[in-house]
């Protein structure tokens, strides 16, 4: 039940791009971005909802197919306070329940 | 936004005790969360706590093990109750006003037993 992420873990350069994918068994009715700095709270991304309407974070895009039940956040000209670890949150009927997670680290 | 506080932020504990831990709110929100995450895991639901009503528990969860109070709007507290070693963890709560909003987090509390 849990949506598995991939990769499970990312290292990049400074400016480079990566792409991190969460796909779910289960019909979706929204899929939530999240990023967890170690130590730190979760933080709020970006939402996807059915029939193409997103909110959230203006420097960072996604997408979400219904029909295959995934979804995808693309971070583009990485920096270094894009690491940490990513969450996908996939929504059933009152709850969000969170992906496997994948680390990414930035580096100079 | 929501700001949101939580106490106890760390605590560690003998096993067979209990711990209570706080979640204060600074606005009205409807649904309130519990999560707990493991060394290195992702966030695992134990139970969704609405004002007025019990809370309702993930699988893997039972009330016994982890009482929830929501007395009003703005607080819940969510207690782990007979304590080992298994249970040490970060416990987050959440805000929302519907599960497919944005959630906030509150900082966490990291427990460590003994």
């Amino acid at each position: 039940q849990q949506p598995v992420q991939s990769p499970q873990a990312v290292i990049l350069r400074e400016g480079e791009d990566a792409v991190i994918n969460c796909s779910s068994s289960k019909a979706l009715y929204s899929v939530h971005w999240y990023r967890q700095k170690h130590g730190e709270a979760p933080v709020f991304l970006m939402i996807l909802l059915k029939g193409g309407e997103q909110k959230g974070h203006e420097k960072i895009s996604a997408s979400f197919n219904e029909k295959k039940q995934q979804s995808s956040l693309y971070l583009t000209a990485s920096q270094l306070s894009y690491s940490g670890t990513y969450f996908c949150g996939t929504e059933i009927p009152d709850k969000l329940i969170f992906g496997t997670g994948t680390r990414l680290q930035v580096f100079p | 936004s929501a700001v949101i506080s939580q106490k106890p932020s760390r605590d560690i504990c003998q096993r067979g005790t209990s711990l209570t831990i706080q979640c204060q709110v600074d606005s009205q929100v409807t649904m309130m969360f519990w999560y707990r995450q493991q060394p290195g895991q992702s966030l695992t639901l134990i139970a969704t706590a609405n004002q007025g009503s019990e809370a309702t528990y993930e699988s893997g969860f039972v009330i016994d093990k982890f009482p929830i109070s929501r007395p009003n709007l703005t607080f819940s507290t969510l207690t782990v109750s007979n304590m080992s070693p298994e249970d040490s963890s970060i416990y987050l709560c959440s805000v929302g006003r519907r599960a497919r909003d944005t959630q906030y987090f509150g900082p966490g509390t990291r427990l460590t037993v003994l």
